[in-house]
């Protein structure tokens, strides 16, 4: 099975400021068809997980552009420009390149 | 307008088998390149994918539990099903169907709470 290794655990970090999430694969997440399956979720407090980021770098439908995604292979983050109250929570990342699917542990992400 | 819910038993003892049902709208499981997953997580734990089903019947399962698994469809009625065989309180969780589009998740949900007690 691919892991999928997130970090940090947690992070706290002050509004307006940036945040920055790491996830790092096992085996690289590159396809045979050329796209980088590697997703991004955020899980608010009580609710079901919600895609932020697909493809490793698209933003998907209706969230905001303080969110980007980058990387490639095995290495990849998830930057949170300008932290507001909404976005606490917890990330996961999620790799769907190779079977069985596999989500990172997951970051919790604290406002100070 | 996509959306998902789950429904399930609620409460189940040790050795019985768990029938979850994901009752869907704004896209058919008769659709080219649609599907429906489940995924499932353990209070305070994280995410645990469980299994995919396709829109051409294709369904793939997570290998760890160990042939338990059976996901299904009713492309009429715009639902599919799991089945998890032998449950134990392993397999205590809030259990998610979710919208695999191009395999990430867009559209989950808001899950159903599962418990395996005697």
């Amino acid at each position: 099975d691919v892991v999928m290794t997130q970090t940090p655990v947690s992070l706290s970090v002050s509004l307006g400021n940036q945040a920055s999430i790491s996830c790092r694969s096992s085996q690289s997440l590159l396809h045979s068809d050329g796209n980088t399956y590697l997703s991004w979720y955020l899980q608010k407090p009580g609710q079901s997980p919600q895609l932020l980021i697909y493809l490793a770098s698209n933003r998907f439908s209706g969230v905001s552009n303080r969110f980007s995604g980058s990387g490639s292979g095995t290495d990849f983050t998830l930057k949170i420009s300008r932290v507001e109250p909404e976005d606490l929570g917890v990330y996961y990342c999620f790799q769907h390149t190779h079977l069985p699917l596999t989500f990172g542990s997951g970051t919790k992400l604290e406002i100070k | 307008q996509v959306t998902l819910k789950e429904s399930g038993p609620g409460i189940l003892q040790p050795s019985q088998t768990l029938s979850l049902t994901c009752t869907f709208s704004g896209f058919s499981l008769s659709t080219y390149g649609m599907g429906v997953g489940w995924i499932r997580q353990p209070s305070g734990k994280g995410l645990e994918w469980l299994a995919n089903i396709w829109w051409d019947d294709d369904k793939y399962y997570n290998p760890s539990l160990k042939n338990r698994l059976t996901i299904s469809k009713d492309t009429s009625n715009n639902q599919a099903f799991l089945k998890i065989t032998n449950v134990d309180t392993a397999d205590t969780a809030t259990y998610y169907c979710a919208r695999p589009h191009f395999g990430y998740f867009d559209f989950w949900g808001p899950g159903t709470m599962v418990t395996v007690s005697s």
